[in-house]
Order: structure tokens, then C-alpha cells, then sequence
């Protein structure tokens, strides 16, 4: 069984551009979590989208947004980016939604803002 | 808000030594879980723990979670370098979003 693939691996943008991560979940999952991890934060929580619909949000300002295909593939833009989105975004994917559910983790984004 | 802290922060030891990290809040959660992130990768899920005092092990990993069920531990039994990682407990209450903690980064000396 395929894990979850998050593409591209890394990106460097530079800041006002914006920029769209992809995330393909583990096949029969339909929830799929987005996470930013820096050295500071650890991993913080941007939104959780299950069967086409977020189902959760962290306190992210509004330039983070996600979408979810009804294939259950995952997209994140950010928008108008600053020097502080630099980050690992990783990607969760699970076989239900709930927060007693375990997290497959795909390898990352690693966004470089400059 | 929920919050999970963890301790120690940094922790660096020989090969062979016996370890233990902690995770711990002042809320209750329904289930805990740990994972073990290596440079470059995502974390992977070692272990849930969803009753009170219930204890699991994974070979030399022995995971603890708390009469209260606010805390956890892992201890690692004659640390090998291979156990070296970002070591993140994640506590889950319904349908809430799961809340990481801060991790512990371990480093395992030969």
C-alpha cells in the first residue's frame, strides 16, 4: 500500500508570491490533515478536511487555505507569503476523522520563503 | 486550549543507556499517541495508548499512560543509535484535532 505523497519536496518562493502544496492520501482514506512544523512552534495544526468538507481549523490567518478533491486529494495555498510561512508542511492522511484517529504522515514540503 | 509539554526538550546519551521523556497536561484526553520523526521524514506512529495505567511494549520502547490519563512516558531500554529522532506525543479528546507536543530530539551516542 502506496503512503501518503506530498509533492513538491522542497520550494523556495519569495515573499508576496503565493503557493500551492499537494498531498495524496493513503488510498480508502478520506481524512486528510495539514500541519506546519518549525524548530520553534513544533507541529501546529492549520485544518483538517474529511469527504470533501473541513471538519477542523487551527488559528491560522486566512492566507492558509485548503481544499480537498473527491478523491480525497489535498491541496494547501498560502498566499502572499512572508518570511515566517518558512516551514515543513507535513500532511496527514487517516481512515476517519476525530482526533483518536492515527496520523499517516507523508515526508513534507519544506517551504523556503525568501 | 489543550496543552501537551514535554520534557526534556534535548537529551543526548550513550549507547546502552536507559532512558525515560515524559509528556504531560493539566487536561484529560481519551487517547495518546507517540510517534518518532528521522530527519527528513514524517513522523511515524509507534504507539496509542487509550486506557488509564495502561503500559505497551515495543520491543525496548515501554509506554506508559497515566491513573489520570493527563500523561505518558517512554522509556527506552540499552538505547541504540538507531532509536535517535524527534520523539512527539499527540493527545486526542473525541472529536477534537490531535494536540502535539513539542517533541524531544534524542541522540543516541555509539
Amino acid at each position: 500500500k502506496a503512503g501518503v505523497t506530498q509533492t513538491p519536496r522542497y520550494l523556495i518562493k519569495t515573499r508576496g508570491q503565493q503557493v500551492t502544496l499537494s498531498c495524496s492520501p493513503i488510498s480508502g482514506h478520506r481524512s486528510v490533515s495539514w500541519y506546519q512544523q518549525t524548530p520553534g512552534q513544533g507541529l501546529q495544526f492549520l485544518f483538517e478536511y474529511f469527504s470533501e468538507t473541513q471538519r477542523n481549523k487551527g488559528n491560522f490567518p486566512g492566507r492558509f487555505s485548503g481544499r480537498q478533491f473527491s478523491n480525497s486529494r489535498s491541496e494547501m495555498n498560502v498566499s502572499t507569503l512572508e518570511l515566517g510561512d518558512s516551514a515543513l508542511y507535513l500532511c496527514a492522511s487517516s481512515g476517519r476523522t476525530g482526533g483518536t484517529s492515527p496520523l499517516h504522515f507523508g515526508n513534507g514540503t519544506r517551504l523556503t520563503v525568501t | 486550549t489543550q496543552l501537551l509539554e514535554q520534557s526534556p526538550q534535548f537529551l543526548s546519551i550513550q549507547e546502552g543507556e536507559n532512558l525515560t521523556v515524559y509528556c504531560n497536561s493539566s487536561s484529560v484526553f481519551s487517547s495518546l499517541q507517540w510517534y518518532r520523526q528521522e530527519p527528513g521524514e514524517g513522523p511515524v506512529l509507534l504507539v496509542t495508548v487509550v486506557t488509564g495505567g495502561e503500559v505497551k511494549k515495543l520491543k525496548r520502547l515501554t509506554f506508559q499512560f497515566g491513573d489520570a490519563r493527563k500523561d505518558s512516558s517512554l522509556h527506552i531500554t540499552a538505547a541504540q543509535p538507531g532509536d535517535t529522532g524527534l520523539y512527539l506525543c499527540a493527545g486526542a479528546s473525541g472529536a477534537q484535532k490531535l494536540v502535539f507536543g513539542q517533541g524531544t530530539r534524542l541522540t543516541i551516542n555509539p
